[in-house]
């Protein structure tokens, strides 16, 4: 029979506008966190990570927010282009020494010009 | 560097056949991982080398997957037989975690493969 894909949650924003992307863990023990982009046809690639030990960390146009309370984690870039149009993935590590990171589902990014 | 290199890139086949992936990672990286990514699952982890050996190989679907590192330059998945649920993105990815802190995990470009 035919196969349903994974519906992934969509963003749609326009060029230049900042983009909101969040991602809520789930080990309470995770204490380094990473936000991957994949391209189509493409492997995911590094953006920006975090430790355990901080709730804010910036790059270039990308910040990345922790919330250890409600274990949550937001990516924001600002000025949004259309080569950000792309997923975003979440990725977490424990604290027992695994370099083994979780995976969430990602999230569409689709940048109108 | 040239990055974690994959070949192929795409691979179509026929159900029953064997189905070799290859992977080359980032020199002086000492820890390989293998991916599976589809609609329906996203991205499974399905085994992990570190100094070329196999720490966590739950993800591994059947018997019919396996995987090698004879050395810290070259990896193999095999599928054998392959079946059409095989069909996926195949990614490895490699990791320099010999410093004893968390580090990125680099990916490479991925094979398509199919199994009609």
């Amino acid at each position: 029979g035919e196969s349903v894909g994974l519906h992934l949650p969509t963003l749609s924003v326009q060029e230049g506008d900042n983009s909101i992307i969040n991602c809520a863990y789930s080990n309470s023990a995770s204490d380094y966190f990473i936000w991957y982009k994949q391209e189509s046809g493409k492997g995911p690639q590094f953006i920006i990570d975090i430790r355990s030990n901080m709730d804010k960390r910036q790059g270039q146009r990308v910040t990345v927010l922790l919330n250890k309370t409600v274990k949550h984690l937001s990516l924001q870039i600002a000025a949004t282009q259309p080569g950000d149009s792309a997923v975003y993935f979440c990725a977490e590590n424990d604290r027992g020494g695994s370099y083994i990171p979780t995976f969430g589902r990602g999230t569409s990014l689709i940048v109108h010009p | 560097d040239a990055g974690v290199i994959q070949s192929p890139r795409h691979e179509v086949t026929e159900m029953g056949q064997e189905v070799t992936l290859r992977c080359k990672p980032i020199s002086g990286h000492n820890s390989l991982f293998w991916y599976r990514q589809t609609m329906m699952r996203g991205l499974e982890l399905l085994i992990y080398f570190n100094n070329n050996v196999p720490i966590d190989d739950s993800g591994m679907p059947e018997d019919r997957f396996s995987a090698k590192m004879p050395n810290a330059s070259f990896s193999t998945l095999k599928i054998q037989p392959s079946e059409p649920r095989d069909s996926a993105v195949y990614f490895c990815a490699s990791i320099d975690s010999t410093g004893g802190t968390y580090n990125e995990q680099f990916f490479g470009p991925g094979t398509r493969l199919t199994v009609l």
